[in-house]
């Protein structure tokens, strides 16, 4: 079965730095990968997807993740955050690939952000 | 549109006692998912309806949880009895099918505490 692991369970930084959130899984064959936010007492929403192409994949608010099949990785990056982006971000896997879209999430990680 | 709806948002009871949640999803989605989000962990997936009929329940205890989705359209997750364990956020999410490129829409979820 599917695993998805993220390395940190808090990531502290200050308003304007860059940032990234790890997330390695466990499979190396064809899978769906998932950035999920959570903000404060609100449900998760989807922050972007990849499922097949280019493997660095966009938001809409600043936010990119890469694709790393040799590494197993889905690493989340943001060249400069601000206080808004204070959430929990939660890395997700389908499993199995193209199946009944069942998501297996890691444990998150809560982003702190500091003027 | 409306997102999902989760009732209650909040729910305390006592171990042994029973409780119930209900889920509206968005509407003309055909697939429903019940998520446990225990404190430091991420969500697990209890069980899958699509349309009125389970297509995943391998994670749901069901020596004490239960789940229902009648006429294919609001669901209702019940635990009898309830355990300390079970103390956790209960989440419904929906997407139009179950394929893995459609998106699951989350409701804020309920926050369950067994004392």
């Amino acid at each position: 079965a599917q695993s998805v692991t993220q390395l940190d369970s808090q990531v502290p930084v200050f308003e304007e730095a860059p940032v990234e959130l790890r997330c390695n899984y466990s499979s190396s064959v064809s899978v769906y990968l998932f950035w999920y936010v959570q903000y404060p007492n609100q449900g998760l929403q989807l922050l972007l997807k990849y499922l097949s192409g280019s493997t660095l994949v966009e938001s809409i608010n600043g936010f990119e993740a890469e694709f790393n099949k040799s590494q197993t990785s889905f690493h989340l990056r943001k060249p400069s955050v601000h206080i808004s982006d204070t959430a929990e971000y939660f890395c997700a896997v389908s499993d199995p690939p193209g199946g009944y879209n069942k998501l297996i999430f890691g444990a998150g990680t809560r982003l702190a952000v500091h003027p | 549109e409306a997102g999902v709806a989760q009732s209650p948002r909040y729910k305390i009871i006592e171990k042994r006692q029973s409780v119930a949640f209900w889920c509206n999803p968005i509407s003309g989605h055909a697939t429903l998912y019940w998520y446990q989000q225990i404190l430091g962990q991420g969500p697990k997936l209890l069980i899958q309806f699509q349309n009125n009929g389970v297509v995943d329940d391998s994670q749901l205890p069901k020596d004490r949880f239960s789940a229902e989705r009648l006429k294919g359209v609001d669901s209702t997750l019940k635990i009898q009895p309830a355990k300390l364990e079970d103390s956790a956020v209960y989440l419904c999410a929906s997407s139009l099918e179950s394929g893995y490129a459609n998106e699951q829409y989350f409701g804020p979820g309920t926050r369950l505490t067994v004392t």
